[in-house]
């Protein structure tokens, strides 16, 4: 069974960098696609950036390219830097992978997601 | 980017009663191949996301037969042919079709 854990400091000052990691179990990470996705507090979802088992990456543009995202395949993990942090950026991060559902058409889509870590962002 | 506007953005339903929610693009979603890349998600109170539908009217894993999801181009339902009460929560539809992937703005269904 696929599990995803994220993990990191629920709270960072504005300006700083938020880091988080996500722990893949049951499932290696060379093999799939993973994601981040985030939630202000009672808004909707925002795609953030993907990552696939060669390293290529895809990022959301409105970040305006504060984002990275990274994997660890000695500690099966991926993670998400984003700097320059602001209120705005306080949010349910959740990550989560990007499963191949379709060779034919070629098609993922989120099928495992971890239980989301509140990051807020503030002095 | 790709706007997602879905309707209505809360839903009041009886249990064994059909529900449908609408989602609707600003731009096509369906290729020349006929294949439409839209996704619906559930979340429910205090969880995940958790996938439904992938390809616009495949059910994922485990998902039950009640939830079918329709439609090409820029018109798309999610239809759940008999509500359940552990079917409340937010449903979302995300487009797949070109990056950024976004979502729409969410629809609360809840038990009347």
């Amino acid at each position: 069974q696929v599990q995803l854990q994220e993990s990191g400091p629920g709270l960072v000052t504005p300006s700083e960098t938020l880091s988080l990691t996500c722990t893949v179990s049951g499932a290696s990470i060379t093999g799939e696609y993973w994601s981040w996705i985030r939630q202000p507090p009672g808004k909707g979802l925002e795609w953030l950036a993907y990552i696939n088992y060669s390293g290529t990456t895809s990022y959301n543009p409105s970040l305006n390219n504060r984002v990275t995202i990274s994997l660890d395949t000695s500690k099966n993990q991926f993670s998400l830097k984003l700097t320059s942090v602001t209120a705005a950026d306080t949010a349910v991060f959740y990550c989560a992978r990007l499963r191949l559902m379709s060779s034919n058409p070629t098609y993922h889509a989120f099928d495992i997601w971890g239980q989301g870590t509140l990051v807020t962002v503030s002095s | 980017d790709i706007v997602m506007t879905q309707s209505p953005l809360s839903l009041p339903v009886t249990p064994g009663e059909p529900a449908s929610i609408s989602c609707r693009s600003s731009q096509s979603l369906t290729r020349s191949s006929g294949y439409t890349y839209l996704d619906w998600y559930l979340q429910k109170p205090g969880q995940s996301p958790q996938l439904l539908i992938y390809l616009g009217s495949n059910r994922a894993s485990g998902v039950p037969d009640r939830f079918s999801g329709s439609g090409s181009g820029t018109d798309f339902t999610l239809k759940i042919s008999r509500v359940e009460a552990e079917d409340v929560g937010v449903y979302y539809c995300m487009q797949m079709q070109q990056s950024p992937r976004t979502f729409g703005q969410g629809t609360k269904v809840e038990i009347k």
